[in-house]
């Protein structure tokens, strides 16, 4: 069974980092592109960034880029979201999600059970 | 850039209803649009992709269509469990986004 276990969010304030971790099972976690999407109760679901099997290609949100670095250490089978200069726009619900096959990166068929990261002060 | 938008936002219908749900496109996008239902404290579930092709476990009263710029979501016999909140994603370009969803209540 695929499972995508989270840890790392919490209460950050504004101008503060956070790392988000996601470590995968079930699967063989080298062989897929994996993302991070995040949902906030007012502006829906927001894809966040990508990154490719061997980590050599990642592709971010306009409004994260510089800010956000998404990572991967597949002899871990660990995904990562290390989120820097936070700002109160970037409380959310943190999702890691896996593609659906080892050809696509395109939509998300397994999820993480997402991690709230809340930015205030 | 690319909006999606969904219609209508909330849908009440009852068990056994036919229900659809609509997702534009501000430009084409040919097939490259997914659909997902997420329920309060969980999260999204993938339900099809490209615009028509059932994921695999889900029930076939679901069901997919549209190119371009408009596609439907459609439950042929709404049951019990379909009582959720239905979001439309397109995959184009590489900034994926997803459509502000669509609250299906009873």
């Amino acid at each position: 069974e695929v499972q995508l276990v989270q840890s790392g969010g919490g209460l950050v304030q504004p101008g503060g980092s956070l790392k988000l971790s996601c470590t995968a099972s079930g699967f063989t976690f080298s062989n897929y592109w994996m993302s991070w999407v995040r949902q906030t109760p007012g502006e829906g679901l927001e894809w966040v960034a990508n990154i490719k099997q061997d980590g050599s290609e990642r592709f971010y949100v306009e409004s994260v880029k510089g800010r956000f670095t998404i990572s991967r250490d597949n002899a871990k089978k660990s995904l990562y979201l290390q989120m820097t200069s936070l700002g109160a726009e970037d409380t959310a619900v943190y999702y890691c999600a896996r593609a659906l096959t080892v050809a696509t990166n395109e939509y998300f068929a397994h999820w993480g059970q997402g991690a709230l990261v809340t930015v205030s002060s | 850039d690319l909006q999606m938008t969904q219609s209508p936002s909330t849908l009440s219908a009852s068990v056994g209803d036919r229900v659809t749900i609509t997702c534009r496109a501000s430009q084409s996008i040919d097939i490259w649009l997914a659909w997902y239902q997420q329920k309060p404290g969980k999260a999204p579930k993938l339900l099809i992709y490209k615009a028509s092709i059932l994921e695999s476990g889900v029930p076939s009263r679901f069901s997919g269509s549209g190119s371009g710029t408009e596609f439907t979501l459609t439950i042929s016999s709404l049951q019990p469990d379909d009582f959720a909140t239905y979001y439309c994603q397109q995959y184009s370009n590489y900034q994926r986004t997803f459509g502000p969803g669509t609250s299906v209540e009873i």
